[in-house]
């Protein structure tokens, strides 16, 4: 069983589309990520979750919306898509926010924009 | 502000050889320390991580990492490698009491027959 899968795998899209990525953990977690890799592999916290509510948001751009249906469910809207989004976009989950919680990440999510 | 960084943004050793991936950190508050490791391809896995207690932490495919308060170092080694740890591998810290993992820029290890 996949503990933090995410759907698609991969994601071509033009320039100006609105896409969504979608993240669901199995782990019974209550806090869950989303991290940007960017062609350098550097990663970034994009957003954090907590029980379906917002704790992290880290100065991305509104085009960027994240939405989480229940807690074990993190999806990823983004308006508007620009050359510079092109990138690998990572799920994770975690037991407790702010405690010593290993963060459990899913497969990634390359999203190329032409 | 907590920053992390790997020192070698590419590592090449011989098969068999000692593995050494450095990671420093910055940080005025107490820190979790974190190393994963990332295959081609693929997600994120969790090689090792120190909280507390004994400095030195053992990890999946026998790698370990000893914590140094007073360098700020959290360095990771390998007695032996081996062709599959071929890899990204990246070093994170968790400020206590916040929610995120601050990560290095990563360390490409190569492994050579």
């Amino acid at each position: 069983d996949t503990a933090v899968s995410q759907t698609p795998k991969y994601l071509v899209t033009q320039m100006g589309n609105d896409k969504s990525i979608k993240c669901e953990q199995n782990l019974g977690h209550d806090t869950m990520y989303w991290y940007k890799q960017d062609s350098k592999k550097f990663l970034k916290i994009m957003f954090s979750y907590n029980n379906k509510e917002l704790i992290i948001n880290e100065t991305v751009p509104n085009r960027f919306s994240p939405k989480s249906p229940d807690k074990a469910h993190l999806n990823l809207h983004i308006n508007s898509l620009e050359l510079g989004d092109s990138a690998v976009y990572f799920c994770a989950s975690s037991q407790l926010a702010g405690g010593p919680e290993t963060q459990y990440f899913g497969p990634g999510t390359r999203l190329l924009v032409l | 502000a907590q920053s992390v960084t790997q020192l070698g943004s590419h590592v090449s050793v011989s098969e068999g050889a000692l593995v050494l991936l450095r990671c420093n950190y910055s940080s005025s508050v107490s820190v979790y320390l974190f190393w994963y490791v990332q295959y081609p391809n693929q997600g994120l896995q969790l090689l090792l991580k120190y909280l507390s207690g004994s400095t030195l932490v053992k990890g999946i495919n026998g790698f370990e990492a000893e914590f140094k308060k007073s360098e700020t170092s959290f360095h990771l080694t390998k007695p032996s490698a081996h062709m599959s740890d071929a890899a990204e591998y990246f070093c994170a810290v968790l400020i206590q009491g916040a929610q995120k993992l601050v990560f290095g820029q990563g360390t490409r290890l190569t492994i050579n027959p």
